[in-house]
């Protein structure tokens, strides 16, 4: 079965840094595109990055220039590197399968990340 | 940004009742539209890719259609464990999604 499990998530004040990752098991990892969504406390869902299975990375304006995506496929494992992080960037994070041209077929349990002073 | 707009953002539904939700684009994103489910707690599910084509393991009640930028998931005979909100999503261009429509038994 497929399993897709993060982990990373924490409270962290604003301004700060958090890496996020993802461990996927029961598919071929390389062969899969992968993203972020993200869902804030009681809101909706909003896609936050995603990487080709060859690196390619695109970025929500809303993350671009501060979150990095990066994959290990030799460890079957999505990164995402969280800079200057804001309140407004507290939500669970969920590891897809999927980029931005592509539906999202899995999807991991999520981490929750807390920005807050 | 192409602006995805679901109605109803709620509502209360009975057992069997066939239920619609829309979901509206801002400009034509032929059918590149999918649709999920996320149960209270759980992590989003998805129900159908490209407008309407079916996915495997999910109950034939589940349908959708449309293109362009009308859009609807249609539910046949609502089970009681439908209750969850729904959301559509688009990848014409830099992925969105929909506010969401949660359901609840009346």
């Amino acid at each position: 079965d497929e399993q897709l499990v993060e982990s990373g998530g924490d409270l962290v004040q604003p301004g700060g840094s958090l890496r996020l990752s993802c461990v996927v098991s029961g598919l071929t990892f390389r062969n899969y595109a992968m993203s972020w969504v993200r869902q804030a406390p009681g809101k909706g869902l909003e896609w936050v990055s995603g990487i080709t299975g060859s690196g390619g990375a695109s970025y929500a304006n809303s993350v671009k220039g501060r979150f990095t995506i990066s994959r290990d496929n030799s460890k079957s494992t999505l990164y995402l590197q969280m800079n200057s992080l804001r309140v407004e960037d507290s939500a669970i994070y969920y590891c897809v399968t999927g980029n931005s041209f592509t539906y999202f077929d899995y999807w991991g349990q999520g981490t929750r990340i807390t920005v807050s002073s | 940004e192409i602006v995805l707009t679901q109605s109803p953002e709620f509502q209360s539904v009975t057992p069997k009742a066939k239920v619609t939700i829309t979901c509206r684009a801002s400009e034509s994103i032929g059918t590149s539209l999918h649709w999920y489910q996320q149960k209270p707690d759980q992590s989003p599910k998805l129900l159908i890719k490209y407008a309407s084509q079916s996915i495997s393991g999910v109950p034939s009640r589940f349908s959708g259609s449309g293109s362009g930028t009308d859009f609807t998931l249609t539910i046949n005979s609502l089970e009681v464990e439908d209750v969850a909100a729904y959301y559509c999503h688009q990848t014409s261009s830099s992925p969105t999604f929909g506010q969401g429509t949660k359901l609840d038994i009346k």
